[in-house]
């Protein structure tokens, strides 16, 4: 099985900062990496698919990249609104769907 | 715009079985290229992928649960269901259904907590 490994787990930031979180497969995935982001009490909500094609309607100061093992969500200048948890997924390894252990993302 | 709503107990007592259903509205589960998921997540934890069913009735499963899960479809009422059986305690969550597009959740249900407890 592919195991998902983000990092950090937690990450304290402010309004403005630029942030980024990692994600590290066990395995190469190629492209093959979403990310989601998750409110308290609230479904989880697809960003970027494909390490880097951001999702219709979510706001240009996400980004993604990588490819291979190694990836990163970066958000340019954070805004009250996205204080949440983020969560990686691979999708290469089929059928099997894994998730990260997910990166809380606190106001500092 | 496609939408999920999850339906069912909100309390089941352990080793009894665990029964939700999702309604899919805004697309038909029959028209195909899609697959529908279940997913769960323990409070205050991470994302738990539970399995999933094309509308022709093929499962997978998390090979962790698949001794316990039952997923089916019903293309008649445009939903789809979960059954794990002898819950424990281990089993309390947030129990989400979502569309999966070639293992890409777009679109989830807003949740529903399951709490298994006598």
């Amino acid at each position: 099985d592919i195991q998902m490994t983000q990092s950090p787990s937690s990450l304290s930031a402010s309004v403005g900062d630029r942030v980024t979180i990692t994600c590290r497969a066990s395995q190469s995935i190629s492209s093959y990496l979403n990310w989601y982001q998750q409110k308290p009490g609230k479904a989880p909500k697809l960003l970027i698919y494909a390490a880097s094609s951001l999702q219709s309607g979510v706001p240009s100061r996400f980004s993604g990249s990588g490819s291979g093992t190694d990836f990163t969500l970066t958000i340019s200048s954070l805004q009250p609104e996205d204080f949440a948890t983020y969560y990686c997924q691979q999708s290469y390894s089929t059928p099997t769907i894994t998730f990260g252990q997910g990166t809380r993302l606190e106001i500092k | 715009q496609v939408q999920l709503q999850e339906s069912g107990p909100g309390l089941v007592k352990p080793s009894q079985t665990l029964s939700l259903t999702c309604t899919v509205s805004g697309g038909s589960i029959s028209s195909g290229g899609y697959y529908w998921s279940w997913i769960r997540q323990h409070p205050g934890k991470g994302l738990e992928w539970i399995g999933y069913i094309y509308y022709s009735g093929s499962t997978y499963y998390n090979p962790s649960l698949k001794s316990r899960v039952t997923i089916s479809v019903d293309t008649s009422k445009n939903q789809f269901s979960l059954k794990l059986s002898s819950v424990t305690a281990a089993d309390t969550a947030v129990y989400y259904c979502a569309r999966d597009y070639q293992l890409l959740l777009d679109y989830w249900g807003q949740g529903t907590l399951v709490t298994v407890s006598s």
